[in-house]
């Protein structure tokens, strides 16, 4: 049973656009959301989270949006850049075990 | 520089043999986590721990086994039982597993291939 689900393998976008990313969760009792950011052979790196009690957070080029009723958040990304290419996975915590993650998205900036 | 460090990068076995990934953090963190990806799996949980001389099995930790002795290193084998030991391995560490405090904090891993 997948608790955190990113339902798109992989994403196109051109550069200077909007990139959205979306995520699904089942597990009502996740407090806190995470996005990261993972090239190939490293490891992933925070990219930005938001509090289950909030439904937006902005950090530059990135906002979260989180849809509580729903059980859904999105990243946006705006302006995409080349530089954003990765794969992007989407992570729920609450409980004693830490993080869940979702599958990744491959996002691809394309020139 | 504070950090998790996981060595080797590439790391290469014979089918039949146990191997210890290594991993240790100096960023004070009382929680860590060893994870396994897989070409579309993302990040499966293998093991965690939360303070020393504890740790608990995570979704996929049949033929794994960890320690936990002091709180900067958590290594990992994975033994002769592990039926596909071939992956690329995260090690992640965390202050604490709730709200904020559960940012984790990821190591470069390993790649490991079982020959």
């Amino acid at each position: 049973d997948q608790q955190v689900k990113q339902n798109s393998p992989s994403l196109s976008v051109q550069e200077g656009r909007i990139s959205i990313l979306n995520c699904d969760y089942t597990n009502s009792m996740f407090d806190y959301f995470l996005w990261y950011k993972k090239y190939p052979a490293e490891g992933p790196t925070f990219l930005i989270s938001i509090s289950s009690i909030k439904d937006k957070n902005e950090d530059g080029r990135f906002t979260v949006f989180l849809n509580k009723s729903a059980k859904h958040l999105s990243l946006h990304i705006v302006p995409s850049q080349p530089g954003d290419s990765a794969v992007y996975f989407c992570a729920g915590g609450g409980g004693a075990d830490g993080l869940t993650f979702g599958k990744g998205t491959h996002l691809i900036i394309q020139p | 520089d504070g950090g998790i460090t996981q060595s080797p990068k590439y790391l290469f076995r014979k089918e039949g043999q146990n191997v210890t990934l290594s991993c240790e953090q100096n960023l004070n963190h009382d929680a860590m986590y060893w994870y396994r990806q897989d070409p579309g799996q993302g990040l499966r949980l293998i093991y965690y721990s939360q303070i020393v001389n504890d740790f608990q099995k995570g979704d996929i930790a049949e033929g794994y086994s960890v320690s936990r002795e002091k709180k900067e290193s958590f290594p990992l084998t994975v033994t002769s039982a592990q039926k596909n030991p071939t992956a690329f391995y995260l090690c992640a560490s965390s202050v604490g597993t709730s709200g904020r405090s559960n940012e984790q904090f990821f190591g470069p891993g390993t790649r490991l291939t079982v020959l």
